[in-house]
């Protein structure tokens, strides 16, 4: 069974960089694509970015100029900055699994809020 | 970029009944269509992939349909536990969702 746990501070300051590390266990960090999708308060989900395990990433356009998804294969872990936050990066982070396009295994969540 | 527009955004409804939630894409997406659940302070739940294939352990009162542009999920036989919100998402390249249909108590 796949499990996903994220870590990283609850509370960023405006225009500084939001950074999550997502551990992996109970599958390959090599055999599939991992994604970060987020959910403000109240809203939708959205999209963030994936990556696999050759380092090949893709990123939400919308986010894309602030975005880095890295994978760290020794340590079973993929990460995520988003720099330059706003209190509208203001959510609950994910990280999941992304098999063949789909997110079929979820972290809990992460609220991370953006305040001075 | 590829808009996934779902309706409704609400939807009352009743135990036992049969709901239908639709979803639009902006363009052609062949089959590359996922639905979630996801239940209030939890994360959500992988449904349907492929536009109608259910995911293991899913009942069997979830479906989905479509191809192309338009798809939908159906639940027949609505069950309390499926009060929740549903998401679809389109994953050809990229990933994006649609904005959600709350399905709520009549």
């Amino acid at each position: 069974q796949v499990q996903l746990q994220e870590s990283g501070p609850g509370l960023v300051k405006p225009s500084e960089t939001l950074s999550l590390t997502c551990s992996v266990s109970g599958a390959s960090i090599i055999s599939h694509h991992w994604s970060w999708i987020r959910q403000a308060p109240g809203k939708g989900l959205e999209w963030i970015g994936f990556i696999n395990y050759t380092g090949s990433t893709k990123y939400n356009p919308s986010l894309k100029s602030r975005v880095i998804v890295s994978l760290d294969i020794s340590q079973r872990q993929f990460s995520l900055k988003l720099t330059s936050v706003t209190a509208a990066d203001t959510a609950v982070y994910f990280c999941t699994r992304d098999f063949k396009g789909r997110s079929d295994s979820w972290s809990q969540g992460i609220l991370v809020t953006v305040s001075s | 970029d590829i808009q996934m527009t779902q309706s409704p955004s609400t939807l009352s409804a009743s135990v036992g009944d049969r709901v239908t939630i639709t979803c639009r894409a902006s363009q052609s997406i062949s089959i590359w269509l996922a639905w979630y659940q996801q239940k209030p302070g939890k994360a959500p739940e992988l449904l349907i992939y492929k536009a109608s294939t259910l995911e293991s352990g899913v009942p069997s009162r979830f479906s989905g349909s479509g191809s192309g542009t338009e798809f939908s999920l159906t639940i027949n036989g609505l069950q309390p536990d499926d009060f929740a919100t549903y998401y679809c998402q389109h994953n050809n390249d990229y990933r994006t969702f649609g904005q959600g249909t709350r399905v709520e108590v009549k």
